[in-house]
């Protein structure tokens, strides 16, 4: 079975360029979640999606962010507008159920660096 | 959100045994338990999770207070490939999985 696939590993962007994350879950998975890791510092949840519906995006930052899971194909989390803050470790993981009584497998992450 | 409490760093020796406590005394009777942890410089990795008994896995061993109050993650043999940070976390139908700062764990050789 193949496990979370991110890609691409490592993405560098120059100021105000987007970034486009792709996350493709495990098979048979219909839930994903995003977290965000800055240099030295914590994961931290970032969004919740199941195919095509965003459950819950209490940690996305008000602009500029947006994640989807479409019905078909991998989930992509958008960043606009990239700034030299948003160089970070990003983290898909996906479950086949809520993940309160399932494990989180997680991908290996993207790394986004901003010039 | 229950609180956690775990100890900032650990140390043990290679091939001991290593137990990794975690205080959760605001937790509610239907917050799982769940442990992961994090190699350097990869994505978090599950590890095991519980609600009551204490459970078993090819990873490791989860008991559980009665009071559930506590909880400890046992690994039975500790090698250097089990140096990481390890996170303790409570979690309900309602909560996502919300990462703290966790126990980075050192394996002396």
């Amino acid at each position: 079975n193949a496990g979370v696939m991110q890609n691409p590993r490592h993405l560098v962007r120059r100021r105000g360029q987007e970034a486009r994350l792709r996350c493709s879950p495990m098979k048979g998975h219909s839930h994903v979640y995003w977290y965000r890791q800055l240099p030295e510092e914590g994961l931290k949840f970032m969004v919740y999606l199941q195919k095509e519906n965003i459950i819950d995006e209490s940690g996305m930052p008000k602009e500029r962010f947006s994640a989807e899971f479409p019905k078909e194909g991998p989930s992509i989390l958008r960043i606009q507008q990239v700034v030299r803050g948003d160089s970070a470790a990003y983290f898909c993981a996906s479950s086949p159920k809520t993940g309160y009584n399932s494990p989180l497998h997680f991908g290996n992450g993207t790394r986004l660096t901003v010039t | 959100d229950a609180k956690t409490t775990q100890p900032n760093s650990m140390e043990s020796n290679e091939e001991e045994p290593v137990h990794l406590p975690c205080n959760h005394s605001t937790i509610s009777g239907t917050d799982y338990i769940h442990w992961y942890r994090q190699l350097p410089s990869q994505g978090p990795e599950y590890v095991i999770h519980g609600l009551t008994s204490n459970v078993n896995n090819r990873m490791a061993s989860l008991a559980i207070a009665e009071d559930r109050k506590s909880s400890t993650l046992i690994l039975h043999r500790a090698t250097l490939r089990d140096a990481a940070v390890y996170y303790c976390i409570p979690a309900n139908r309602d909560d996502k999985i919300i990462f703290g700062k966790g126990t980075r764990l050192h394996i002396l050789p």
